[in-house]
This record gives C-alpha cells, structure tokens and sequence, in this order.
C-alpha cells in the first residue's frame, strides 16, 4: 500500500506569510499532483510534476519534485485569505492497464488570516 | 464550458435504501471514477472504468455497484447504505492510456454530500 503523508495537516498564518506544505512518501510514483479543495466543492488540479527535481511555478505558488520522485513540497509566497483551503497531493503508478487511480494525502487544511 | 456535473449536490437517504448518484461529462474522456471522501480523510478510490472497461478496487465494498451506459455517463448505486457510508462522493475523468493518463490530472466534479440517516 502506498502512503503518502502530508504535514502540516492544518495551518493558520496571517496575510503575507510565507509557507510551505510538504508531501513525503517511501514510495517511488511517475508524477505527483497537486489540488486545491473548498469546501463543499472538488479538488480542482493545479499542477502535475513528473520528472525528478522539477519546479513549476503558478504565480505566487511553487511546486517541486524529489530528485528520487518520492516527496514533493507547496510553497506559498506573500500568502492570501483566496489561498485559503484544503491542499491535497496525490501520487500517480506507473500501471500496466490496471487500476492506476491516484493515491491521495489526507491534505493541508490551510487558513490565511487577513 | 466542458465540465463534470454530479447529481444531486446534496442527498440524505435512509438507512437500507438504495441510492443512485449520477455523473456526466462532456469532456469526451475515456476513464471514469467515483472516490469517497469521508471527512477530514484523503479521497479513497473506489472503482473506475477505462471505456468499458470495469476496475474495481480490492476494499471497495460489495454494497458499492457501479454502472456506465455511455461515455458520458457513469453511475454509483449504494445497494443498501450503512452509516458508514455517509461522506462525499467525487467523480473525477481522465484521458489518454497508461502512465500518460495519469500525468495528465483529474478533473474532478463538485461531488454529491450524501447522508445516511
């Protein structure tokens, strides 16, 4: 079974903070993606990274790859109350024509404070 | 716009009386999935289909049945709902075959809030 664990499981920061949210796993996957979850509404995809040591950039977000593919981390610059949310990473298997649905972390409940 | 619409946003069922919730896309992709998502825990998988082809996964309880007429639709009937059941379906698509169908993202859609009371 493959685990993917996030932390931290809950932030509160004021506006303008920086942080980061980070995403750790003893398994290996071909991507890792991320998304942003409101409440009462579905994870919404904000970024899928597939090769080791890959950063991609969304504006005031920054996404990277482990070197070795198993962790990656959020970093959220000059934080905003519109980034508040659940945050949720999710690995993706190589398959061969099975299940390949993704594994997903419990998330980052994060709460910017005006 | 394309987009993934699940039907009803919100249902409250008895316990022991079956219930369907609905999923259609018009995005034209060939997987379909339906994820629980208890509260506060990660969306768990529960089946998907790739065309028309069934997968389902290995703790997905027999009382879970999931049917796709077409590639538009895609349904999951709770047989006869427990308590337990209560949570937040998700219904995501995908496109594309193998390891590339899995970078490409999900496109999930509001989910159905389902109680069982």
């Amino acid at each position: 079974t493959q685990l993917l664990e996030q932390s931290p499981q809950f932030l509160s920061i004021q506006e303008g903070e920086n942080l980061t949210v980070y995403c750790n796993s003893s398994s290996v996957f071909s991507s890792l993606q991320w998304y942003r979850q409101e409440p009462g509404e579905g994870p919404v995809l904000l970024v899928t990274v597939v090769t080791g040591g890959e950063v991609k950039k969304l504006k005031r977000l920054t996404f990277q790859f482990g070197d070795a593919r198993k962790d990656s981390s959020l970093h959220i610059t000059a934080a905003q109350p519109g980034d508040t949310g659940l945050y949720l990473c999710a690995g993706a298997t190589r398959s061969g024509g099975g299940a390949d649905g993704l594994t997903f972390g419990k998330g980052t409940h994060l709460i910017i404070q005006p | 716009d394309a987009m993934v619409i699940q039907n009803p946003r919100y249902q409250v069922t008895q316990f022991g009386k079956p219930v369907t919730l609905s999923c259609s896309q018009t995005l034209n992709h060939n997987v379909m999935y339906w994820y629980q998502q208890k509260s506060s825990q990660a969306p768990k998988l529960l089946f998907h289909y790739y065309d028309k082809d069934f997968n389902n996964e290995a703790d997905t309880p027999d009382n879970f049945q999931s049917r796709r007429p077409n590639t538009s639709f895609c349904f999951l009937d709770i047989r006869s709902p427990g308590l337990g059941d209560t949570a937040m379906y998700l219904c995501a698509t995908s496109s594309g075959s193998g390891l590339m169908r899995a970078n490409y993202g999900y496109t999930f859609g509001s989910g159905t809030r389902l109680t069982v009371v």
